[in-house]
């Protein structure tokens, strides 16, 4: 995955349960950011991180959480709030000259 | 914040024949506007890039230009092959090439035979 380790590939989610969508890297840079595609509809930014312990929201962070504790970490929290959690969903990493790099995402369904 | 709008949703081209995908953009301030691949199933992939410095740049088959004053920023393929169908994103960012971007909606592009 060029670095980037998202897991599980598949996840499926029952009514009301909280899932944790894990993505690591190996590629030393500082940013990182989670990502929702939906058909016809691009890729939105949930939250983003520039620095560890630290993270902003983005455009449609309701229902969702994430920490970062390390600089290689960032894992992403579909809480029972998100109503519509059904999504494939893209962590990426930012490194100065080369813009983004993406893992290989996570195909959630509920279920 | 930043809006990015991309055209067209679909385009069909024969192989060989040239495709072009146009973007604009909101925020003057954006200086960073990358476009990236994505086939079915798979992450998307960084094919080409441009700064507001740059009027235009050429990688082999690919071009992205950039009109800063219109705010938009078009990706031409040229000589187009079936495997470059796939649904292409432009983005846009205004702190670098580290910060967060913001997608356009994706072409599809198919090349068919």
């Amino acid at each position: 995955d060029g670095g980037i380790t998202q897991s599980p590939k598949y996840l499926f989610r029952k009514e009301g349960q909280n899932v944790t969508l894990s993505c690591e890297q190996n590629l030393n840079h500082d940013a990182m950011y989670w990502y929702r595609q939906d058909p016809g509809q691009g890729l939105r930014l949930i939250y983003y991180s520039q620095i560890v312990n630290d993270f902003q929201k983005g455009d449609i962070a309701e229902g969702y959480s994430v920490s970062r504790e390390k600089k290689e970490s960032f894992p992403l929290t579909v809480t029972s709030a998100q109503k519509n959690p059904t999504a494939f969903y893209l962590c990426a990493t930012g490194y100065g000259g080369r813009g983004y790099t993406f893992g290989s995402g996570t195909r959630l369904t509920v279920v | 914040g930043e809006n990015v709008e991309q055209h067209p949703s679909t385009l069909s081209v024969q192989e060989g024949d040239s495709a072009v995908i146009k973007c604009t953009y909101s925020d003057s301030a954006s200086n960073y506007f990358p476009w990236y691949k994505q086939e079915l199933g798979k992450r998307p992939q960084l094919i080409i890039d441009i700064r507001s410095n740059v009027g235009e740049k050429k990688d082999q088959r690919i071009a992205v230009t950039l009109n800063k004053t219109a705010k938009h920023f078009s990706l031409h393929i040229t000589e187009t092959q079936p495997e470059d169908s796939a649904v292409y994103f432009c983005a846009a960012s205004w702190g670098g090439t580290a910060s967060k971007l913001t997608f356009g909606t994706g072409t599809r592009l198919q090349v068919t035979l």
